[in-house]
């Protein structure tokens, strides 16, 4: 058991469409990391949030957008898909908010493929 | 900007072998570090993490990594490494005033039996 849960697992979408991805971070995080990992490279930020706020955000177009609700599950949006944002999404939970860093929690993944 | 990298993308050992996996990053402020490993099937999880202090750091499963300040390096080392150590391995680095950890692009390790 991860801690943190995603859904959906795997999704199909086409080229010019919108999808959400979801998470549920582990008991007692506060803050939600969202990560693309493309074939064979590591994880590559997308950005963070912490009191329903995006505070850091890596280099990735408008396009990617989230959101925090008061539970601390987060939702990772990203319109006008491309073939090339087809990826694993992995969220990680940790609780910089409010306490010391541990480091990350993962979840398994999204697997998302664009068409 | 900050960058990690991790020297190899693949490697195969035998059982008993020593592991050494290296790691280097860039960025001339205070740092944290860390290795995650991804199992077969798993989920990426935390497997060792450096603050502050001793620059020699103990993880689970006998897996140690040593800090080198001089060098901006991190290797994580086993002396003995088993079939069940197959996996990936990650180096990642946190700067100690953001919020981002930056990842390398790991290193599979397959263990031999």
């Amino acid at each position: 058991d991860a801690g943190v849960t995603q859904s959906p697992t795997h999704l199909i979408k086409t080229r010019g469409q919108q999808v959400t991805l979801r998470c549920s971070p582990k008991s007692g995080h506060d803050t939600v990391s969202w990560y693309q990992q493309a074939l064979g490279q590591g994880p590559q930020f997308i950005f963070q949030y912490y009191e329903e706020e995006e505070r850091q955000r890596g280099n990735f177009p408008d396009r990617f957008s989230g959101h925090q609700f008061p539970n601390y599950s987060s939702e990772l949006n990203v319109n006008a898909l491309l073939l090339g944002d087809s990826a694993l999404y992995l969220c990680a939970s940790s609780t910089d908010g409010t306490g010391f860093y541990y480091g990350y929690t993962f979840g398994s993944g999204t697997r998302l493929t664009v068409v | 900007a900050q960058s990690v990298s991790q020297h190899n993308h693949h490697v195969i050992l035998s059982e008993a072998a020593s592991l050494e996996l290296g790691c280097n990053y860039s960025y001339g402020g205070t740092v944290n570090l860390f290795w995650y490993v991804q199992y077969p099937g798993q989920h990426l999880q935390l497997l060792l993490k450096y603050f502050s202090g001793d620059p020699l750091v103990k993880g689970i499963k006998g897996f140690e990594a040593e800090f080198i300040k001089s060098k901006f390096s991190f290797n994580l080392r086993k002396p003995s490494v088993q079939w069940s150590d197959t996996a990936e391995y990650f180096c990642a680095v946190k700067d100690t005033g953001g919020f981002k950890t930056i990842f390398g692009a790991g290193t599979r390790l397959f263990v031999k039996a």
